[in-house]
């Protein structure tokens, strides 16, 4: 069956606009994942929905960062003001239930100009 | 706070030989702890995922082991091949409302023809 797709799978964008990052999870996978990882870095977690609801935004490093999950499947991340400390490769994963093994997507690299 | 540390950064060794990639995490209190896989520009395939009861999993060449009380778990790899080359991750689930995965920096292994 189909994995986890993300898109798109790249963007370049400027200092101060605003971009969405769109994520499609394993169809009937409850749990959805946003993970960003820099160069050299492991991933490190951002947000996490059940269903429709943030149920933990914890990792989001400000307020320019927002994500939404409006009918409990696709979920997109939206990046205001975009920095260029924001470069990096942004990873959604989903799972069945959240005890479930998480599936990553491919991620979409973000550069930030 | 969780911390996640792999050791070491980057490893290159010639085909055939057996070897070792260590992670070692600061709170014991998880859910279970799995190692992936990741190839340049790729996402992340989950290679073995070992329960927090669990000492350890085995799957083809391929052993992890966890030892939860010292912190600390063990990708063991046999007879490597060139194909085996890619950033190795360890992962640890938080046993909380999340299962959030928190990632170590990663192992570059290169196995060299």
């Amino acid at each position: 069956g189909a994995g986890v797709s993300q898109t798109p799978s790249n963007k370049v964008t400027e200092k101060g606009k605003y971009v969405e990052l769109r994520c499609d999870p394993i169809s009937g996978h409850t749990a959805l994942y946003w993970y960003r990882q820099s160069l050299g870095q492991g991933p490190e977690f951002l947000i996490y929905f059940q269903g429709t609801g943030a149920a933990d935004d914890s990792g989001l490093p400000n307020d320019r960062f927002f994500a939404v999950r409006p009918e409990g499947s696709v979920s997109t991340l939206k990046i205001q003001r975009t920095e260029r400390g924001d470069s990096a490769v942004y990873l959604c994963a989903s799972a069945l239930v959240a005890t479930e093994t998480q599936y990553f997507g491919p991620g979409t690299r973000l550069l930030v100009l | 706070k969780q911390e996640v540390t792999q050791i070491p950064a980057a490893l290159s060794v010639p085909e055939g030989e057996n070897l070792v990639l260590n992670c070692s995490f600061t709170d014991s209190a998880i859910y279970n702890l799995q190692w992936f896989r990741q190839d340049p520009g790729k996402g992340l395939t989950s290679l073995l995922l070992i329960q927090s009861s669990q000492r350890e999993q085995t799957s083809g060449r391929l052993n992890a082991s966890l030892d939860k009380s010292s912190g600390r778990s063990t990708l063991y790899i046999a007879a490597s091949q060139p194909g085996d080359s890619a950033t190795y991750l360890c992962a640890v689930c938080r046993m909380d409302s999340s299962y959030k995965l928190i990632f170590g920096s990663g192992t570059r292994l290169l196995v060299r023809p």
